[in-house]
């Protein structure tokens, strides 16, 4: 069975500083993909970045980046001179490529600090 | 802005009664993906559609159903709601399976409250 954890249910961070938000994931399945969205207040889902299992390098987008290790099984978000427009709820997502079925993790309220 | 759209944002509706909630998928997406949100949680899949057919279900019962049409808009459909039932739908496109990172775009919900 594919499982999420995400340990933080809250984290702080001083606007412009870096901060990391935590994900593990448990699959037995060879090849899948990790996802990160944004989830503010109106409930939209923003896709932020994508990393998938065979790739060599981690994935990078603006500000994000994505920790990816496999062996530990974790897939780490770094977003990069936080801003305040950043608060928000992250999710972090994995999907395998032999199911359809997305898994979510609980989620980590990210409130950055002016 | 992702291009997909859901209807209604928001409704209210009476335990028993059932409900239709609606997406349209981004230009050129074939898939789509339906999700329940409850309250402080990560969402939940309910099932996919590809192609007008339904390609992946997760653990709900039968009475969440779904429609994809040719335009490849789709409906989720919940028959006797429940209280628990209430809950953010996040309905998600994509193209083919959409296992290629960002090419899976979701909608700002339907916010479904049963009383």
């Amino acid at each position: 069975a594919q499982k999420i954890t995400q340990t933080q249910p809250g984290m702080f961070v001083q606007e412009k500083e870096a901060v990391t938000l935590d994900c593990t994931y448990d699959t037995s399945d060879p090849s899948y993909g990790l996802f990160w969205y944004k989830q503010p207040s109106s409930g939209e889902m923003i896709f932020l970045i994508y990393q998938g299992s065979y790739d060599q390098q981690n994935a990078t987008e603006g500000r994000y980046s994505l920790n990816f290790q496999k062996a530990r099984k974790s897939a780490n978000l770094v977003i990069s001179a936080s801003q305040l427009g950043d608060s928000a709820m992250y999710f972090c997502a994995m999907r395998s490529v032999y199911n359809n079925d997305m898994r979510f993790g609980a989620g980590t309220r990210l409130t950055v600090k002016p | 802005e992702t291009g997909v759209t859901q209807s209604p944002t928001h409704l209210i509706k009476t335990r028993g009664q059932q409900v239709t909630l609606r997406c349209s998928s981004q230009s050129g997406h074939n898939t789509v993906s339906w999700y329940q949100q409850a309250l402080g949680q990560g969402p939940q899949f309910i099932f996919q559609y590809y192609r007008e057919e339904e390609n992946g279900r997760g653990n709900f019962p039968p009475r969440f159903s779904g429609l994809q049409f040719p335009n490849y808009s789709s409906e989720l459909n919940v028959n006797a709601l429940e209280l628990d039932d209430s809950a953010l739908y996040l309905c998600a496109s994509s193209l083919g399976d959409g296992n290629s990172g960002n090419t899976i775009y979701f909608g700002e919900g339907s916010w479904l409250t049963v009383v």
